[in-house]
């Protein structure tokens, strides 16, 4: 079975400073999709940046990027000059095939991240 | 652009309850989904649709139903409720396209839910 596993639980950094979330995964599929999604303190769930695993370029939206080691199967999510608004919980995801083409997320705990002023 | 409206925003129920929660898109798409959130536990699927009148379960369903009667709407019943159950539960969609769907969920802002 796929599995996503973000082993930081809560990280803190000071606002301005570049900060990286770590998340592994697990999966069979010879193509396959990863994704990070922000929750903010009100719950919302923002879709952020996404990585298909057939591209080697690492994705970049704004001031987010990802770290995409596929030897290592895993998938970092970079924040560069971090604002205090970038507090919120951080979900790396991995797209799994249900059936046909229906598929569903699959997510791993999430990552608490703080930004001090 | 489009959004996914989920009401109630809270909710709170008695054990035994039978709950309903309800979802509305307007983005046009296919696919919607319910996940539950807990915490420490992250999101679980617990229903999906894939079109009008279509229901799957997820990994979670027990205890629960699900209605697809239009498109843009998709509805979860807590069949019965648990003693001090808190949760938080999140609808979604996305397009399914065809030749394999490699699209973004999009989500509403969600429905915490508390038994007394």
């Amino acid at each position: 079975a796929q599995k996503v596993t973000q082993t930081q639980t809560s990280i803190s950094v000071v606002e301005k400073t570049t900060v990286t979330m770590d998340c592994v995964y697990e999966t069979r599929d010879s193509s396959y999709f990863l994704f990070w999604y922000k929750q903010t303190a009100s719950g919302e769930i923002v879709f952020l940046i996404r990585q298909d695993s057939y591209k080697k370029e690492n994705a970049t939206v704004g001031h987010y990027s990802l770290n995409f080691q596929k030897p290592k199967s895993s998938i970092g999510l970079i924040i560069t000059a971090t604002q205090i608004e970038d507090s919120a919980v951080y979900f790396c995801a991995m797209r799994e095939v249900i059936t046909g083409n229906t598929e569903k997320l699959i997510f791993g705990l999430g990552t608490t991240l703080q930004v001090q002023p | 652009g489009g959004i996914i409206t989920q009401t109630p925003k809270f909710l709170i129920g008695q054990e035994g309850q039978k709950l309903t929660l309800k979802c509305q898109q307007n983005f046009n798409h296919d696919t919607m989904y319910w996940y539950r959130q807990d915490s420490g536990k992250g999101l679980r699927l617990i229903y999906y649709s894939i079109t009008e009148n279509d229901l799957q379960k997820g990994d979670l369903s027990e205890g629960y139903d699900a209605s697809r009667e239009k498109k843009s709407s998709f509805s979860l019943t807590v069949t019965s409720a648990q003693k001090n159950e808190m949760a938080v539960f999140l609808c979604a969609s996305t397009d399914s396209g065809t030749g394999g769907s490699q699209n973004t969920l999009y989500f509403g802002a969600g429905t915490r839910l508390s038994v007394l």
